[in-house]
């Protein structure tokens, strides 16, 4: 069981928004630890969505979004679209190692 | 634009070591701004941090792995490799190579290898 704790799966209809949260720690996600979110399809690779809580790499999609509030980051998508279909996963730092959540499977319905 | 390949054996027989080779290309493995690091996925399941290597020569493992594992960097070759010994079938996984900006302070890992499956048979 990940350090960082992510819903299972998630679900929307296209176009509407989703959001996903990665839940940590006062000594981690809540403190000075920024947080990353990946996108993974299968038999993928997977890819950076966001980094630094919330900033988005050039060719990112602006329906990608990135927040923190307490011990928690999120990660919201709006504007739901098919190919959103994948598996999503948060990372950072906790303590001296390098954790990603257990990963969340967002469904577009 | 930096790209990343992994090679090497899919198939380990257990007890002996996994061997793993990541090129890097369009970009320096001696490059001061970035780790270069290893991350794996069982199938079915999520991801696990291996660890990384940095140009200075300093490594950082995952401590459920770190009696097993080691990163090394070849600068002549632009390539990082990976050695996990004494696997068992629980070190069957995709084994993915990434380049990590951790430097700058958090971790996040772009660009990614395509991922090479390794099986480990009893």
């Amino acid at each position: 069981q990940s350090a960082l704790t992510q819903p299972a799966s998630v679900s929307g209809s296209p176009g509407q928004s989703i959001t996903i949260s990665c839940t940590g720690t006062s000594s981690d996600v809540g403190s000075y630890n920024l947080v990353s979110w990946y996108q993974q399809h299968p038999g993928k690779a997977p890819k950076l969505m966001i980094y630094d809580d919330i900033k988005r790499p050039s060719g990112i999609s602006n329906r990608f979004s990135g927040s923190k509030s307490g011990n928690t980051a999120s990660l919201t998508i709006s504007g739901l679209q098919a190919e959103d279909e994948a598996d999503f996963y948060c990372c950072a730092y906790v303590g001296s190692v390098t954790v990603f959540g257990g990963g969340t499977k967002l469904t577009v319905l | 634009q930096v790209q990343l390949q992994e090679s090497g054996p899919g198939l380990v027989k257990a007890s002996q070591t996994l061997s793993l080779t990541c090129t890097v290309s369009g970009g320096s493995v001696n490059s001061g701004y970035y780790y270069w690091t290893w991350i794996r996925q069982p199938a079915g399941k999520g991801l696990e941090w291996i660890g990384r290597f940095f140009t200075s020569g300093s490594t950082n493992y995952n401590p459920s792995l770190k009696s097993r594992v080691s990163i090394s960097v070849d600068t002549s070759k632009n390539q990082f490799s990976l050695k996990l010994n004494s696997v068992t079938a629980a070190d069957t996984a995709v084994y993915f190579c990434a380049r990590d900006a951790a430097v700058a302070g958090t971790p996040w890992f772009d660009p990614w290898g395509q991922g090479i499956l390794v099986t480990v048979s009893s």
